[in-house]
């Protein structure tokens, strides 16, 4: 146990439906990303917050839409996606993302299927 | 901009013995971190060691090493005493720059043999 939690865990999803990943964290961590875990290609980072400011958006669709209400909650809003986007997507966080030294602890992932 | 590089898409080890995986980046930046991390099967990914750009000595985590070598900008991972439970791939890191964030190479498939 990471302290990071995901849910669901396994999601399959029509191309013309809505929905939403969650990420949790207590461990007072103040940075939160997603990553986009897709086969045979490196994690892939997606959007980074920092105290609940969007700081990076890596080019990524507007199909994705992530919301960080709270420092302890993160979410990805999903809609009109592709088969192309199914793929692992993990939620991680750190203390503070601007330090040398700040590992990331991961939540273990949604897995998406796009049918 | 930075990048890793993993050679070794997989790599076979027997039970109990060690096995080094390697890794190479690139970055402009004179301070940063570098990270492994451990992918079961389930999931999640597991932090399992940290370098500095400036520490002098390698790091040493249980039975993880790094072989830290800056000139040549390797920090490979060594497993000693392999286990079967340290089949997993393997994702080396670094994390520089103004933002900071973990940016991951493309893994290395280990296999443990008993």
């Amino acid at each position: 146990e990471t302290g990071v939690t995901q849910t669901p865990r396994h999601l399959v999803m029509g191309m013309t439906n809505k929905k939403s990943l969650k990420c949790e964290q207590h461990l007072g961590h103040n940075a939160m990303y997603w990553y986009k875990q897709s086969a045979k290609k490196p994690l892939e980072l997606m959007f980074v917050y920092n105290f609940k400011e969007q700081t990076e958006n890596n080019s990524v669709p507007s199909r994705f839409s992530p919301e960080c209400p709270n420092s302890s909650h993160l979410f990805l809003h999903l809609h009109t996606l592709q088969p192309e986007d199914s793929a692992l997507y993990l939620c991680a966080s750190s203390p503070i993302n601007r330090e040398m030294n700040t590992e990331a602890f991961f939540g273990q992932g949604t897995r998406l299927t796009v049918v | 901009a930075q990048k890793i590089t993993q050679t070794q898409p997989g790599m076979f080890v027997q039970e109990k013995e060690a096995v080094t995986l390697d890794c190479t980046y690139d970055t402009s930046d004179p301070s940063y971190g570098l990270f492994w991390y451990k992918q079961p099967s389930s999931g999640e990914m597991i932090f399992l060691i940290y370098q500095g750009s400036y520490d002098q000595q390698n790091a040493t985590e249980g039975r993880y090493s790094l072989n830290f070598q800056k000139a040549r900008k390797s920090a490979n991972l060594v497993i000693s005493a392999s286990q079967l439970g340290d089949s997993a791939m393997y994702f080396c890191a670094i994390n520089g720059g103004s933002q900071g964030n973990l940016i991951f190479g493309k893994g290395t498939k280990l296999s443990v043999k008993p």
